[in-house]
């Protein structure tokens, strides 16, 4: 079944402590992305990926590192959380012409920084 | 910058009662458009996309150049509709191709 995968589906953690959510995709997609959802402000854009090796900010990318060494995973790392990443994350992958093409998204992990 | 605009946090139908989710956007070129929706507990997934031109569940959108707009409009709501939904806006940035959302409508449809 093609899909994309998230580990873990929730999460609860302590400030500071460095976690990583990965990202999976079965599609062969060549674009991957990262959002964030927030009650009130929707989906805003963390970091995306055109191809492996070839990432870039989107427009919250403060406090989150990503690694594209594979075309199937985009795992999204933050490296010293805080409280203000408590948030709903959504993975999502594109085929290559993202203009025209929808984004797939995965099921979301639910991060919560105590 | 390319920016989308839901200016409706909730929008309260009654069953069978035309519905109209507003959604506009700005962007110096010709963007490509998208209403993704998100039902309870499940993960986003398209609707319906402007290039396409076609009706998805009795949903559909025209573009708007003049308005800049992109209204997701059904002639009579279900309750199955009751669901997030979210405008999106799809168009090169930088010399990448770049995403934006709007901030999503809730469409709460009464019995």
């Amino acid at each position: 079944e093609a899909q994309v995968t998230q580990n873990p589906r929730y999460l609860i953690t302590v400030t500071g402590k460095k976690l990583t959510v990965t990202c999976s995709q079965n599609m062969n997609h060549e674009y991957m992305s990262w959002y964030r959802q927030d009650p009130g402000l929707g989906l805003r854009q963390i970091y995306y990926s055109m191809n492996v090796e070839v990432t870039d900010k989107g427009d919250v990318p403060e406090g989150y590192k990503v690694s594209r060494k594979e075309k199937r995973n985009f795992p999204l790392i933050l490296e010293s959380p805080s409280p203000n990443q408590t948030s709903l994350y959504f993975c999502a992958s594109s085929p290559r012409q993202l203009q025209y093409n929808e984004q797939f998204f995965g099921p979301g992990t639910r991060l919560t920084v105590l | 910058a390319q920016r989308v605009t839901q200016p409706e946090k909730l929008l309260s139908v009654f069953k069978g009662a035309p519905v109209e989710l507003k959604c506009n956007y700005s962007y110096s070129g010709s963007p490509e458009l998208f209403w993704y929706v998100q039902y309870s507990r499940q993960r986003l997934q398209l609707l319906l996309r402007h290039i396409s031109r076609e009706s998805i569940k009795g949903f559909t959108a025209d573009l708007n150049k003049g308005e800049t707009s992109f209204h997701l409009k059904k002639p009579f709501a279900q309750e199955e509709d009751s669901a997030m939904y979210y405008c999106a806006l799809s168009a090169l940035s930088g010399g990448y191709q770049k995403v934006t959302f709007g901030t999503g409508t809730k469409l709460q449809v009464i019995p």
